[in-house]
């Protein structure tokens, strides 16, 4: 099983593109989130989707707007890169609540 | 602040020496769990125990759980060099949607 994917790996921004974040799940888990992490720091939720067709703001919600298109994907977006967004972005999906997590390998973006 | 915080932030000890860490929240919580991550990777789920249990076993992993001090421990026992990584707590608030809320993570280096 490849679990959760992230796409692309790596990628650097100038401020002010926009792109999409892409993560795949084929566990058939219904909740999905999206995680930053800065150095030397937790991890922060951006946005999650406990179920298809629901998303919901996390802890620093603003600059990123999300879509979960089917169960298996859950898309993360910035509209506008700003250099406070220089982050690694994790995505990760659960069968719901009291179920652990399965992480992605993340995404390491740079802003600049 | 984070709702999970960890003692020590940082860890460095011998190999076949035992390893704690610590974690402290400040809400009521469905359940807490425990992660670890590699250098440049993803988290990993390692354990999670839930506000009605008192401790919980996985091989050389022992949790502890004291809901009335709002606190975790984690050991490691007979640490082994592939043990060094981060550890985060993470807890599931009850008051809270589906969702867990990171502490900032325990670095732990295991000397061969």
């Amino acid at each position: 099983n490849a679990g959760v994917t992230q796409t692309p790996k790596f990628q650097v921004l100038k401020t002010g593109q926009s792109m999409t974040l892409q993560c795949a799940q084929d566990m058939n888990h219904n909740s999905m989130y999206w995680y930053r992490q800065d150095p030397g720091m937790g991890l922060r939720l951006i946005y999650y989707s406990a179920s298809e067709g629901t998303t919901d703001k996390g802890e620093v919600p603003n600059g990123y707007n999300v879509s979960r298109l089917n169960k298996r994907e859950f898309s993360l977006r910035l509209e506008s890169a700003a250099p406070s967004q220089t982050s690694v972005y994790f995505c990760a999906s659960s069968g719901g609540r009291g179920d652990g997590y399965t992480f992605g390998s993340g995404t390491r973006l740079t802003v600049v | 602040s984070q709702q999970g915080e960890e003692d020590p932030q940082a860890l460095s000890i011998q190999e076949g020496e035992n390893a704690t860490m610590n974690c402290s929240y400040k809400t009521s919580i469905n359940n807490l769990q425990w992660y670890r991550q590699n250098s440049g990777r993803g988290l990993v789920h390692l354990i999670l125990i839930r506000s009605n249990e008192r401790e919980k076993h996985s091989g050389r992993l022992r949790v502890t759980l004291d809901t009335s001090k709002k606190s975790s421990s984690l050991l490691i026992t007979a640490s082994r060099a592939a043990d060094t990584a981060s550890y985060f707590c993470a807890t599931d608030q009850k008051a809270a949607g589906n969702k867990l809320t990171f502490g900032g993570g325990t670095r732990v280096l295991v000397k061969p």
